[in-house]
């Protein structure tokens, strides 16, 4: 059985401080794939971030970084000097190589305080 | 710029009165999904469609259904509204090429917020 788990139900920091949001899964799938989703208050879901499971290379955009470890089974991702923009519910995914259905997390709810 | 755009982005309803939610595309891609999310919770697949294949999932509501007359259009019928299908409904789309890895990313549109009265 696949699942996600974001232990972290809500986060709230000051703006330009770091944070960092935690994702756990579970998956048998030798091939799977990881993704990190944006929702702010307006209710559309950003892709953020794809990762294969067979490149653990970590990845910098900006501001953005995530951090996958095959050896733990996480893929986290952090945000440098967060922003007021960045208040959003953060979701987490997994999905196999052959079916159509993602495996979300419950998501983090991030408030970044002026 | 291309994307997908849901129409109405608020739609009012009332207890079992037939509604109809749509989702248009303009990226071309080929599978398009419809997900119910209510508040505070992740998203939950109702079905989708690999080009003309409809694919329901196993614990969707008969009171849900669906219709693509083409690749563009894909349309969210609920034929009997009740108090528990108030939700944000997303429509999105990924592009199905076999071994590549792109296929696994939607592309989410802005949702309809769908309210029962």
């Amino acid at each position: 059985a696949q699942k996600v788990t974001q232990a972290q139900t809500e986060i709230s920091v000051v703006e330009k401080e770091d944070v960092t949001l935690d994702c756990v899964y579970e998956t048998r799938d030798t091939t799977y794939y990881l993704f990190w989703y944006k929702q702010p208050p307006s209710g559309e879901l950003v892709f953020l971030i794809r990762r294969n499971s067979f490149d653990e290379q970590n990845e910098i955009s900006g501001r953005y970084s995530w951090n996958f470890q095959k050896s733990t089974s996480s893929f986290n991702f952090t945000i440098t000097a967060s922003q007021v923009v960045d208040s959003a519910v953060y979701f987490c995914a997994l999905t196999g190589d052959s079916n159509y259905q993602l495996i979300w997390g419950a998501g983090t709810k991030l408030i970044i305080k002026p | 710029d291309a994307m997908v755009i849901q129409n109405p982005r608020y739609q009012v309803t009332q207890f079992g009165k037939p509604v109809t939610l749509s989702c248009s595309q303009t990226l071309n891609h080929n599978v398009m999904y419809w997900y119910q999310q209510k508040s505070s919770q992740a998203p939950k697949l109702l079905f989708h469609y690999y080009d003309k294949d409809f694919n329901n999932e196993a614990d969707t509501p008969d009171n849900f259904q669906s219709r693509r007359p083409n690749t563009s259009f894909c349309f969210l019928d609920i034929r009997s509204p009740g108090l528990g299908d108030a939700a944000m409904y997303l429509c999105a789309t990924s592009r199905e090429l076999a071994g590549n890895p792109e296929r696994f990313s939607r592309f989410f549109g802005p949702g309809t917020r769908l309210t029962v009265l």
